[in-house]
């Protein structure tokens, strides 16, 4: 089993619409959990992390953690097609160091 | 502004040549990271530091080596390069705490002929 686990997409959703995506993760000592987003050819950047149970705003963006199921979530309103990316989970677990999905791809249709 | 830079961006060698790709951060991390990303894998750690003179091991690091004689660069070192290690590889930093944001460099794109 894969320590960081994503729904692997493609996913597409119609512009405007709420995009959603699923991380899993398996270590329990995990402290804090990052969304990158990464255009094709370019680098991750992080959109947002998260490190209460619940959920965090942030513009757009709202990511959901639930640490008892081990499941965080990002949650994209009125996506843009500049959305189009394909977004990494990463998790800070007991190693000090990042873990991440193999990521979903998203594209937002015109 | 601080920042993260990787030198080449693009690199073309042929099988058994010895290959070094610089990382440079001037955020003043303590931790340093090198990361190897294929279709289909994600990306894979190779090598970390959390410290001058600090250097382990990821999940892929067989064929590849770092050193930290500096906080602000860490150079990964392909001893003698393979076609399997065509490659994109992105250099990252981070301060230290679990909330800290990690940054990448802009990556290196590598073909191994």
């Amino acid at each position: 089993q894969k320590e960081v686990e994503q729904n692997s997409g493609p996913l597409s959703v119609p512009e405007g619409a709420i995009a959603s995506l699923n991380c899993t993760y398996s270590d329990r000592g995990s402290q804090s959990f990052f969304w990158y987003r990464q255009y094709s050819g370019k680098s991750p950047e992080l959109i947002m992390f998260i490190y209460s149970n619940g959920d965090k705003e942030d513009g757009r963006f709202t990511a959901q953690l639930n640490k008892a199921s081990q499941y965080v979530s990002l949650l994209i309103r009125d996506s843009q097609p500049s959305d189009s990316a394909t977004y990494l989970c990463a998790v800070d677990g007991s190693a000090r160091q990042l873990t991440f999905g193999s990521g979903t791809q998203l594209t937002v249709l015109p | 502004d601080a920042e993260i830079t990787q030198s080449p961006r693009h690199k073309i060698t042929e099988t058994g040549r010895q290959v070094t790709l610089a990382c440079h951060q001037t955020w003043n991390h303590n931790n340093m990271f090198w990361y190897r990303q294929d279709l289909g894998h994600g990306l894979r750690l190779i090598h970390y530091s959390y410290g001058v003179q600090d250097t382990n091991k990821g999940e892929v690091s067989d064929g590849y080596s770092v050193s930290r004689s500096n906080t602000e660069d860490l150079p990964l070192t392909l001893e003698s390069a393979a076609s399997s290690q065509t490659s994109v590889y992105f250099c990252a930093s981070r301060r230290g705490s679990s909330t800290d944001t990690q940054y990448f460099g802009p990556g290196t794109r590598l073909t191994v002929l």
